[in-house]
């Protein structure tokens, strides 16, 4: 595809529910990451993968948040037990390799209930 | 405290009329400054990118600057159009660090 592809776009759970976000970065980028953009604050970092490389996991708020990146193209992020504050506009960028720019998708829109 | 302020949080111009957004920082060693525009439900896109050695640079009708000494940075809209309702972001890269600090933008309103 043209962009970062990110799916559902919205999405509405119960508290306590997983849920499961996927991104499609742009073909042939190496760097993927996640951010999170809560309602009147600026993006925050959750997770990124390059390449080959161990995930830098540091941004993951707690251990209910993991992601993974099969085949070095597609990521999931996954919530476990989804709690009213995780709710936010869950973000995915891709880049050609760390330090380049970054281009973002549209976004998940999540709401925990 | 965060490591990207930007000001004005929020602003209502009138279509036609031009503004400046201002991004104050201290990321430190710097490599590189950007302005994003979100429209709402979308994702960041980026208008600028500016490194230290670098005091302007334009695209179409943003133009951003850039005072590496003092760590400040400004948006300047010229014209503003109905579809500059956006929030811009300012977005900082330290050398050598493929971490971003991001501002929480400034949300612009045109309105006719």
């Amino acid at each position: 595809g043209a962009g970062v592809s990110q799916s559902p776009s919205n999405k509405v759970t119960e508290k306590g529910k997983d849920v499961e976000l996927r991104c499609d970065p742009i073909s042939g980028h190496t760097a993927l990451y996640w951010y999170r953009q809560s309602l009147g604050q600026g993006l925050e970092f959750l997770i990124y993968f390059q390449g080959n490389s161990a995930p830098d996991k540091s941004g993951l708020p707690s251990d209910r948040f993991s992601a993974e990146r099969t085949g070095g193209s597609v990521s999931t992020l996954t919530i476990q037990r989804t709690q009213q504050e995780d709710s936010a506009v869950y973000l995915c960028a891709s880049s050609l390799n760390l330090l380049n720019e970054q281009f973002f998708g549209p976004g998940t829109r999540l709401t925990v209930l | 405290k965060n490591q990207v302020e930007q000001s004005p949080q929020s602003l209502i111009i009138l279509e036609g009329k031009n503004c400046t957004l201002q991004c104050n920082y201290t990321v430190s060693p710097f490599s590189n400054l950007r302005w994003y525009k979100q429209d709402t439900g979308r994702g960041p896109v980026s208008l600028t990118i500016m490194t230290f050695s670098e005091n302007t640079k334009s695209n179409g009708r943003y133009t951003a600057t850039l005072d590496a000494d003092t760590k400040q940075s400004s948006l300047h809209i010229t014209a503003s159009q109905l579809s500059d309702s956006a929030s811009y972001i300012c977005v900082v890269s330290a050398d050598g660090n493929n971490r971003l600090a991001f501002g929480k933008g400034n949300q612009v309103v045109v309105i006719p």
